[in-house]
């Protein structure tokens, strides 16, 4: 079956340093790769995503690339901020993003110092 | 506009009581979702609407565990007798079609 991969920390980095969080992912199809964020306190949020081989993913400052070859999609950040402190999770859907459950990884808990 | 909202957005219970579970879409969206959250297990995908069908139920837990969507709109997650092992917060989301899911803020159960 479907499974996604991900360092789960906690990972801790001061502020403005950079950031990877690894993702690889095992899928039958050609599946959507998302990254969700969950803030303390807050619900998942929807921070990127990629529907085909070699799509870049981006927003507030994240990054990730959907590499089919190496079956990875990668969160990554060139300075990161307090603000960011969070749970990040990496997910994938074998249904063209919706129509059918999501599988997540574990989750990386990231700690920004300043 | 208005989220994914569930309700009670925290819920003890005793052993063997049996739950329910709400979720409200964001309006207009046809495909619903719920998932499990536990520390042991991670984010546990259950079951999902379509409109009002659930085309695939393997992924609840038990025979205790089941869901309702009515009108396109609503769902409901009941627990029947629940257990310990039922602890966890319950995820709600909703999407258009096959489109991005959106996360309502979960119902944290804890079950003494």
């Amino acid at each position: 079956g479907d499974s996604v991969t991900q360092m789960e920390g906690p990972v801790t980095l001061s502020e403005e340093a950079f950031l990877t969080i690894n993702c690889t992912y095992t899928a039958t199809g050609y599946p959507s790769l998302f990254w969700y964020v969950q803030y303390p306190g807050e619900g998942l949020q929807l921070l990127l995503k990629a529907t085909k081989a070699d799509d870049k993913g981006s927003n507030k400052g994240f990054e990730a690339t959907y590499r089919k070859e190496t079956t990875s999609f990668h969160l990554e950040k060139g300075s990161v901020q307090v603000s960011d402190s969070a749970v990040y999770f990496c997910a994938l859907s074998d249904s063209g993003g919706g129509a059918d459950g999501l599988t997540f990884g574990k989750g990386t808990h990231l700690i920004i110092q300043p | 506009g208005a989220g994914v909202s569930q309700s009670p957005s925290n819920k003890v219970t005793e052993k063997g009581k049996d739950v329910e579970l709400r979720c409200d879409p964001i309006s207009g969206h046809t495909a619903l979702y719920w998932y499990r959250q536990s520390l042991g297990q991670g984010l546990e995908f259950l079951i999902y609407f379509q409109g009002n069908s659930a085309p695939d139920k393997s992924g609840l837990p038990s025979d205790r565990f089941s869901a309702e969507r009515t009108g396109g709109s609503v769902s409901t997650l009941t627990i029947q007798r629940t257990q310990q092992e039922d602890s966890a917060v319950y995820l709600c989301a909703s999407s258009l079609g096959i489109q991005t899911q959106y996360f309502g803020p979960g119902t944290r159960l804890l079950v003494l």
